[in-house]
């Protein structure tokens, strides 16, 4: 069973501040590693993608992984109202090589919510 | 149109009839998604197509759910026999990385919000 968890929140940063959000996966094959932001009644949306252990960092966005704890994470820096979404950590378990692809496994999401 | 666009955008339906659910992917993306999402809840993978046949449709939770891309671009998700646990909102995303270490990279429509009576 494949499985991403994700504090459900809400989370709520001030605004100007880092945010912080966390992601657990179970699946310890699993290769590429996903950000989404969905905003209420809207449909997702990528912000980042990781691929490798480290840190990705594009514009106010730093991805965070660590395969050996399974553990991906999210900052956002310098946070603003309009960051103020659902945020899905999403996984692919399987290395592409041509054959086909599973569909990717969402965590629950994490409700952020930035303080004016 | 620039995304991936859905229709309906909203469909009520009664318990026990038939439903088909569209979807109009980016053009030139070959592999297209179904998702269903329900509420406070993440995305669930349906089904998965790599141009016209269903490379995985491992998602489909039961027989009452079918879906075609008969010419590679277009997709209609088809569910029989509605019930109403399968009220949720069905979303189609479309990649033109499927295949490569950057599956995973999707565009999302709006969604069909599928509400059974």
């Amino acid at each position: 069973q494949k499985e991403v968890e994700q504090n459900s929140g809400p989370l709520s940063v001030p605004e100007g501040a880092i945010a912080s959000l966390n992601c657990t996966y179970s699946d310890r094959g699993s290769q590429s590693f996903f950000w989404y932001r969905q905003y209420s009644g809207k449909s997702p949306e990528l912000i980042m993608s990781i691929y490798s252990n480290g840190d990705k960092e594009d514009g106010r966005f730093t991805a965070q992984l660590n395969k050996a704890s399974q553990y991906v994470s999210l900052l956002i820096r310098d946070s603003q109202p309009s960051d103020s979404a659902t945020y899905l950590c999403a996984v692919n378990p399987r290395v592409e090589s041509g054959g086909g692809a599973d569909g990717l496994t969402f965590g629950k999401g994490t409700h952020l919510i930035i303080q004016p | 149109g620039a995304g991936v666009s859905q229709t309906p955008s909203n469909k009520v339906t009664e318990k026990g009839k038939y439903v088909e659910l569209r979807c109009d992917p980016i053009s030139g993306h070959t592999a297209l998604y179904w998702y269903r999402q329900s509420l406070g809840q993440g995305p669930e993978f349906l089904i998965y197509f790599q141009g016209t046949g269903a490379a995985d449709d491992s998602g489909l939770p039961n027989d009452r759910f079918f879906a075609v891309r008969p010419e590679g671009s277009v997709s209609t998700l088809k569910i029989q026999r509605t019930e109403r646990g399968d009220s949720a909102v069905y979303l189609c995303a479309s990649s033109p990385w499927a295949g490569t270490p950057l599956t995973g990279e999707l565009f999302f429509g709006e969604g069909s919000r599928l509400t059974v009576l």
